[in-house]
């Protein structure tokens, strides 16, 4: 079974300037997170989708941050305008239903500079 | 808001030692608490996944307890082995949302 798959794996830019980062889930996981783990911290919860629709987003700064899951399979996240203290590894994982085990990508790495 | 909480941050141990990591949250009311390791410049897998209604889990040389009333949970590692350093996080699910520690790095000296 192929695991989530995340793109870019890296990317630095400079502030003010928009990004986005790609995520394809599990086959068949209907729920879908993204996560910002900022160095030296565990992951914090940005947005959960289910098919696609948002369960819940209280932690995703809206100003600059949105994210969408049209079709109810892959997902994207993007930020604009960048601020330096968004360089962070971005997470996608995927749950078969919600709140089950959860299945991590390897990440984005962005640098903000 | 929930807040969840690992000791020790750090921990070397000799290889083929027993082991436990911590972790401690502050609200009882959780759905499940999940724990995961992750490796340095990879995303995260899960290790074990306790129901609230559960008392442990186990897998392989893994044993995770949970004690909801005490806000606690433990990994338990059997005969620790240097494939087995490595960064253990714990994860609160509090329905909708869930919380994570900042994580026990964990070195086997071989």
């Amino acid at each position: 079974e192929a695991g989530v798959a995340q793109s870019p794996r890296y990317k630095i830019i400079e502030k003010r300037q928009s990004v986005a980062f790609w995520c394809n889930p599990i086959s068949g996981h209907a729920t879908l997170y993204w996560y910002q783990q900022i160095l030296g911290q565990g992951p914090k919860l940005l947005i959960q989708f289910q098919n696609n629709g948002v369960v819940d987003d209280s932690q995703l700064p809206k100003d600059r941050f949105s994210a969408e899951r049209l079709k109810g399979v892959d997902s994207t996240l993007k930020i604009q305008p960048a601020k330096l203290e968004d360089s962070a590894v971005y997470l996608c994982a995927s749950s078969l239903v919600r709140s089950e085990t959860q299945y991590f990508g390897p990440g984005t790495r962005l640098l903000v500079l | 808001k929930q807040e969840v909480t690992q000791i020790p941050a750090a921990l070397s141990v000799p290889e083929g030692e027993n082991l436990v990591l911590n972790c401690s949250f502050t609200d009882s009311a959780i759905y499940n608490l999940q724990w995961f390791r992750q490796d340095p410049g990879k995303g995260l897998t899960s290790l074990l996944l306790i129901q609230s209604s559960q008392r442990e889990q186990t897998s392989g040389r893994l044993n995770a307890s949970l004690d909801k009333s005490s806000g606690r949970s433990t990994l338990y590692i059997a005969a620790s082995q240097p494939g087995d350093s490595a960064t253990y996080l714990c994860a609160v699910n509090t329905g909708n949302q869930f919380y994570f520690g900042t994580g026990t790095s964990l070195t086997v000296i071989p």
